[in-house]
């Protein structure tokens, strides 16, 4: 397909576990953010990779997150010990430019941790 | 501190109707973009409308126009023509290209479209 591409589309899973979410961006965009959302609010800012390297992960909570984009495309946001605070939709986005940021957004991966 | 503020958590219109959808900012950067983007129910984020802040003109994109006002800090949408389809959460966005390019987003606007 020709957007961005997330999966599990829905995870749940127990207190304590290990997660991983997959985000396939846009070919060609270089410019790659992890972002969360939780109920009524707006997206909040977790990593942003330009390339295979995070230039900025302030927006990571704790050092349970993690986050890798070993190839310059595909990125895996990796959540251990998870607590149900991190129960929330993740949403992933790629942009074609520096210079005006847009961003083409996927359709997130739900999860809920019991 | 929050740097993009929606105050409207609701707003209503009647179909064919114009709504504008405020949204303020705050930054001490001189150089930044702004961007309007759509939650549709379904949950996919769409980018409606960019704004630079050297722009002169305020960016229009089909029905959506961006009513840029710099001094204000403003940068409120104006949906012209409003469409049942139009019915969603509605965000306001900024990044701020002298600094970390991150984009940060408002908590957002929910608008009802009525027939």
């Amino acid at each position: 397909g020709a957007g961005v591409s997330q999966t599990p589309s829905n995870k749940v899973t127990e207190k304590g576990k290990y997660v991983e979410l997959r985000c396939d961006p846009i070919s060609g965009h270089t410019a790659l953010y992890w972002y969360r959302q939780s109920l009524g609010q707006g997206p909040e800012f977790l990593i942003y990779f330009q390339g295979t390297g995070a230039a900025d992960d302030s927006g990571l909570p704790n050092d349970r997150f993690f986050a890798v984009r070993p190839e310059g495309s595909v990125s895996t946001l990796k959540i251990q010990r998870t607590e149900r605070g991190d129960s929330a939709v993740y949403l992933c986005a790629s942009s074609p430019s520096r210079i005006t940021g847009e961003l083409f957004f996927g359709e997130g991966s739900r999860l809920t941790v019991l | 501190a929050q740097k993009i503020t929606q105050t409207q958590p609701g707003m209503f219109v009647q179909e064919k109707e114009a709504v504008t959808l405020d949204c303020t900012y705050d930054t001490s950067d001189p150089s930044y973009g702004l961007f309007w983007y759509k939650q549709p129910s379904s949950g996919e984020m769409i980018f409606l409308i960019y704004q630079g802040s050297y722009d002169q003109q305020n960016a229009t994109e089909g029905r959506y126009s961006l009513n840029f006002q710099k001094a204000r800090k403003s940068a409120n949408l104006v949906i012209s023509a409003s469409q049942l389809g139009d019915s969603a959460m509605y965000f306001c966005a900024m990044r701020e290209t002298g600094g970390s390019y991150i984009p940060t987003f408002g908590r957002g606007t929910s608008l009802i479209v009525h027939p």
